[in-house]
């Protein structure tokens, strides 16, 4: 059964206080890995999706990168505007996604 | 201009009752999705339908019954609402199933709660 844990739950941020958020999977044939944001009251938002082990991607102050078990979501300088929930997701053979509980980051002013 | 829409955003109601829950994409997609986010944020897998045919099936009570009659929309109707039935329904849909294109993209959530 595909697992993600992810870690720390929630992450508090002052604004420009660079941090990483963590997400540990097992999966029976990665086929993709995706980060999601959501805000309060909102679906998720589609952010990356990584395939390999050693790819990155980035998008404004944000970066993952992928490993053989995790993958990490790199925060940059965060400013208020990135406060939410971020979800990480992999996708196995089994051809659904399956979630982490999320990290709840607040960033401060 | 919306990609994912779902009516209503929110619905309250009583135990025992029949209720649906109507989700429509423009974006072309072959692939609907319905998941279940619970108190604790966990988003799960309950159904997924390619091009009206059903191709996920989770272990989810026979009372939730997914009905797509194109495959632009994808509605989700329950019998007999139970009080753990309360949480944040979410509907999606992707270009293709198990693609290499098949990101997700989510609508904005139906908040049902059950008293």
């Amino acid at each position: 059964e595909d697992q993600v844990t992810q870690s720390p739950e929630a992450l508090r941020l002052q604004e420009g206080e660079s941090s990483s958020l963590n997400c540990s999977y097992t999966v029976s044939g990665l086929r993709g890995l995706f980060w999601y944001r959501q805000d309060p009251g909102k679906g998720p938002e589609f952010l990356f999706t990584l395939y390999s082990a050693g790819e990155e991607k980035e998008k404004e102050r944000l970066k993952a990168t992928l490993t053989k078990k995790e993958s990490f979501l790199h925060i940059t300088a965060p400013k208020p505007e990135d406060s939410a929930t971020y979800l990480c997701a992999v996708q196995g053979t089994g051809r659904q996604l399956t979630f982490g509980s999320g990290t709840q980051l607040t960033v401060l002013p | 201009d919306t990609a994912v829409s779902q009516t209503p955003k929110y619905l309250v109601t009583q135990m025992g009752n029949d209720k649906s829950i109507k989700c429509e994409q423009n974006l072309g997609h072959d692939t609907m999705y319905w998941y279940k986010q619970d108190s604790k944020k966990f988003l799960k897998i309950m159904f997924s339908y390619n091009n009206k045919e059903l191709i996920i099936n989770e272990t989810v009570p026979n009372r939730f019954s997914p009905k797509s009659p194109d495959k632009a929309h994808l509605n989700l109707h329950i019998n007999s609402l139970e009080l753990g039935d309360s949480a944040v329904y979410f509907c999606a849909s992707s270009l293709v199933l198990g693609g290499t294109t098949d990101t997700q993209y989510f609508g904005p959530g139906t908040r049902l709660t059950v008293l």
